[in-house]
């Protein structure tokens, strides 16, 4: 997954507390999107951000809120963290290019864990 | 309804058969359908896409968009063991001025040695 990166790979977290993934991506693209992916739900979108500067809500953004710090950067918080949101997050942007032109290039995702 | 609808499987096939993966789609203003494939523990990776009806294919994979039934196959002739994998199909929606990808919820493939 070169190309977009996203730390941590793994964390743990008790209910109440609080934490940002972060999403950094070096293609240059204006595009950014957080998702979470649940067995049986498939990818939902919680946030996406079209460009530097601007961000919008998706499918469930609820207990969510991110930051578009620069063109690079694109970061997901849970102010208080609960058990719901235990999930796999996958950070993507959009690219055009042989495959495609709306192609979603995807992060090695990040594993979370509420207890 | 949801946008896109996809039977989750789990599909179990012998080495060589031939898969058919299927999802429909109740939005008509899609015009671009595509296929991801994600292995386990890693991130969807963009395997196919169409533009409007018709077929496509590439190797052994063969993606067909049929608009009039609102529906889209992926098709695998001689699968591997390696094409084990999750198959997410997906469709361009425009909403707010920026397109987002809508997703089925992905259907299992096994092949077996």
């Amino acid at each position: 997954n070169a190309g977009v990166t996203q730390t941590p790979k793994f964390q743990v977290l008790k209910t109440g507390q609080s934490m940002t993934l972060q999403c950094a991506q070096d293609m240059n693209h204006n595009s950014m999107y957080w998702y979470r992916q649940d067995p049986g739900m498939g990818l939902r979108l919680i946030y996406y951000s079209a460009s530097e500067g601007t961000t919008d809500k998706g499918e469930v953004p609820n207990g969510y809120n991110v930051s578009r710090l620069n063109k690079r950067e694109f970061s997901l918080r849970l102010e208080s963290a609960a058990p719901s949101q235990t999930s796999v997050y996958f950070c993507a942007i959009t690219t055009s290019g042989l495959k495609g032109p709306y192609e979603q290039y995807f992060g090695p995702g990040t594993r979370l864990t509420v207890t | 309804q949801k946008e896109v609808e996809q039977d989750p499987g789990p599909l179990s096939v012998p080495e060589g058969a031939i898969v058919s993966l299927n999802c429909t789609y109740s939005n008509s203003a899609f015009q671009y359908f595509m296929w991801y494939r994600q292995y386990s523990r890693k991130g969807p990776e963009l395997l196919m896409y169409t533009y409007s009806s018709g077929n496509k294919e590439d190797g052994r994979f063969t993606a067909q968009v049929d608009k009039s039934s609102k529906y889209i196959s992926l098709f695998i002739r001689d699968s591997q063991p390696s094409d084990s994998a999750t198959y997410l199909c997906a469709n361009v929606a425009w909403k707010g001025g920026s397109e987002k990808l809508v997703f089925g919820k992905g259907t299992k493939l096994t092949v077996n040695p």
